[in-house]
């Protein structure tokens, strides 16, 4: 099965500064990775995904990176506000599956 | 609106009870998923369905049970064989595609 490691695990930044959180997997034809950001007691939701036919994605402020020969992916954040507060989660599913592999999350603080 | 509900979102169990969770979604997607998330933990997969009248055990199945009669409707029943409830359980579906998406969440306390 697939194997994801998030790391850190708590992230504390500046408003205005960026943060950068990276995943690694394990199997190699994984080939869909997506980030959720999950406020306190609700449910996860999607902000940005990739697929392994590209090397990096945009949307305004954040970014993802894919590298597929180490096989690590990166969730960027620019330009960071207090509301991007949340528990940040990575995703990836074994190659053949739909089914994703979770990391354990990076809870992100930013001081206002 | 589209999504999925999830009901009731606070929920206390006495031991030894069974309780059942509920989960809607008007999205047409066709697999559903339980996950369960404890305080500082990632998200673990209870059980999973692709298709109506199919589901199938995830990495944490023992104590749960699950059915899926219709294909907006995947129902989660904690039974008094899982000895730590106590969790944020959460819903999601997908279409065919990899990307899940969640529903809001049921907090379940045993008490």
């Amino acid at each position: 099965g697939e194997n994801v490691e998030q790391h850190p695990s708590t992230l504390s930044v500046q408003e205005g500064d960026s943060a950068v959180i990276k995943c690694t997997y394990s199997d190699s034809a994984s080939n869909y990775f997506p980030w959720y950001k999950q406020e306190l007691g609700k449910g996860p939701q999607l902000i940005i995904d990739i697929r392994s036919n590209v090397g990096e994605k945009k949307d305004q402020r954040i970014a993802v990176t894919l590298n597929k020969t180490a096989k690590h992916f990166s969730l960027h954040i620019t330009e960071t506000q207090p509301e991007d507060s949340a528990v940040y989660f990575c995703a990836a599913p074994a190659g053949g599956s739909y089914i994703p592999t979770f990391g354990r999350g990076t809870s992100l603080i930013v001081h206002p | 609106d589209g999504g999925i509900t999830q009901s009731p979102k606070y929920l206390f169990r006495k031991e030894g009870q069974n309780v059942t969770l509920s989960c809607e979604q008007n999205l047409n997607h066709d697999a559903m998923y339980w996950y369960r998330q404890d305080p500082g933990q990632g998200l673990r997969l209870i059980y999973y369905s692709q298709i109506v009248n199919d589901f199938q055990k995830g990495d944490i199945a023992e104590g749960y049970s699950v059915s899926r009669e219709k294909k907006e409707s995947f129902p989660l029943t904690v039974t008094s064989a899982q000895k730590n409830p106590t969790a944020f359980y959460l819903c999601a579906s997908s279409p065919t595609s990899n990307t899940i998406y969640f529903g809001e969440g049921s907090w379940l306390t045993v008490v």
